[in-house]
């Protein structure tokens, strides 16, 4: 089955740039996505990115998508302390296909 | 706009009971998913409701069930409760079946069994 893999644990100085990987096994993945997720709070869709595009940037958000190696990652710049929370990659095939969620990256922002 | 609402949010019960959650979309979304959020398996998808119509589902036992009202509001349920069932339940809408790309998650609910 889809499977994918998050590193657990990040920690960064308020200012310097983030980046969160993930690794996804399914080739036929369609949408890749990255959400936020705060201390008690829903998920919060931050951007995603289709399979055909290897790079999409949305203010201080740049996503790459290697497809060839199956590797996603989140670029967050100039990360702030509100920044701190935990960021799961996800992926979905297309049409009703059900998205499959990695493991989750917690971003602990130092001051 | 008024984002998802989920009631209750949170819920305590014992193994053997039964219990239903529920779930408001964007007023507009016709489509509300469920997934179930734990520490062990993370986060899961259940299933997905678009114009009352149960439209994908997730590797859940069948004790998880749901149903979309005319209004598109959802319920969850959840019968026979098990320790592991403790979670996290999440809900999100989006205006179209599969639409994930445009989807807003409610805060959730958290039920512990006991």
């Amino acid at each position: 089955g889809e499977d994918v893999e998050q590193s657990l644990f990040l920690s960064v100085r308020e200012g310097d740039s983030s980046v969160i990987n993930c690794t996804y096994t399914d080739s036929s993945s369609t949408y890749l996505y990255w959400y936020k997720q705060e201390p008690g709070a829903g998920l919060q869709l931050l951007t995603y990115i289709f399979s055909n595009m290897d790079m999409k940037q949305d203010q201080r958000l740049t996503v790459l998508l290697n497809k060839k190696d199956k590797h996603l990652s989140l670029r967050i710049a100039d990360t702030q302390t509100g920044d701190s929370a935990i960021y799961f990659c996800a992926e979905k095939g297309g049409g009703y296909q059900k998205v499959t969620f990695g493991t989750g990256t917690k971003l602990q922002v130092i001051p | 706009k008024a984002g998802v609402t989920q009631t209750p949010r949170y819920l305590i019960k014992t193994r053997g009971q039964q219990v239903t959650l529920s779930c408001s979309p964007i007023s507009g979304h016709r489509s509300v998913s469920w997934y179930q959020q734990t520490p062990g398996q993370g986060l899961q998808f259940l299933f997905e409701y678009f114009s009352e119509t149960q439209r994908n589902k997730g590797n859940f036992p069948g004790r998880f069930s749901g149903r979309q009202f005319s209004n598109s509001r959802s319920e969850m349920n959840v019968s026979t409760l098990e320790l592991g069932d403790s979670a996290l339940y999440l809900c999100a809408s989006s205006p179209a079946a599969g639409a994930t790309d445009t989807q807003y998650f409610g805060p959730g609910t958290r039920l512990t069994v006991l």
